[in-house]
């Protein structure tokens, strides 16, 4: 079975700081996406990376493959309370094996 | 351009009832996919449709679940009777294409939240 676990789990973070979510498996994958997730509404597509070591920039939001290609991360910048959301990473496989997520709170 | 549709966006049943969720996909594209999300968990894949033929229908329950996608455009998935552990929200997604090369963008629709208590 296939499983992607994203850590932390939730962070609670003030405007303006920088932080870091992971999404880490034991499984290759052929590419991943990240997606942000507002209550109420259905996941957004924010990036897919494809090559391991593979490094996008979104703005303020920064993906990086690894480069076995098991993992990826998610770096955000100077983050602002707009940045608030689930935060979650899947997996290509045939399918999308999705992560549980991490919960982002960014505090004016 | 519309975005994915689906009803209700929120139901609450007993448990042993049934119930039903209505989904329409952004027009033309091919590929349908019913999630089920769990508090506190990330979507996980039910039912996969290309036009209007089964994909990939290994994590549905099919002793209580069942999906339909007859004219190969709206969607209607049925939970027939309904356990305590089937809350959950469950969305819809639509792509242009498959999921061949893992490089197509699915849209999500805003899901029907469901309680059963």
């Amino acid at each position: 079975t296939q499983l992607l676990e994203q850590s932390p789990q939730f962070l609670s973070i003030q405007e303006g700081e920088n932080l870091t979510v992971y999404c880490n498996s034991s499984s290759v994958f052929s590419s991943l996406q990240w997606y942000r997730q507002e209550p109420g509404e259905g996941p957004v597509l924010l990036v897919t990376v494809v090559t391991g070591g593979e490094v996008k920039k979104l703005k303020r939001l920064t993906f990086q493959f690894g480069d076995a290609r098991k993992d990826s991360s998610l770096h955000i910048t100077a983050a602002q309370t707009g940045d608030t959301g689930l935060y979650l990473c899947a997996g290509a496989s045939g399918k999308l094996i999705f992560g549980s997520g991490t919960r982002l709170l960014v505090r004016p | 351009e519309a975005g994915v549709a689906q009803s209700p966006r929120y139901k609450i049943i007993e448990k042993r009832q049934s119930v039903a969720f209505w989904c329409n996909p952004i027009s033309g594209h091919a590929t349908l996919y019913w999630y089920q999300q769990i508090l506190g968990q990330g979507p996980k894949l039910l039912i996969q449709f290309q036009n209007n033929g089964v994909v990939d229908d290994s994590q549905l329950p099919k002793d209580r679940f069942s999906a339909e996608r007859l004219k190969g455009v709206d969607s209607t998935l049925k939970i027939q009777p309904a356990k305590l552990e089937d809350s959950a929200v469950y969305l819809c997604a639509s792509s242009f294409k498959g999921f061949i090369h893992s490089y197509n963008e699915q849209f999500f629709g805003p899901g029907t939240r469901l309680t059963v208590l």
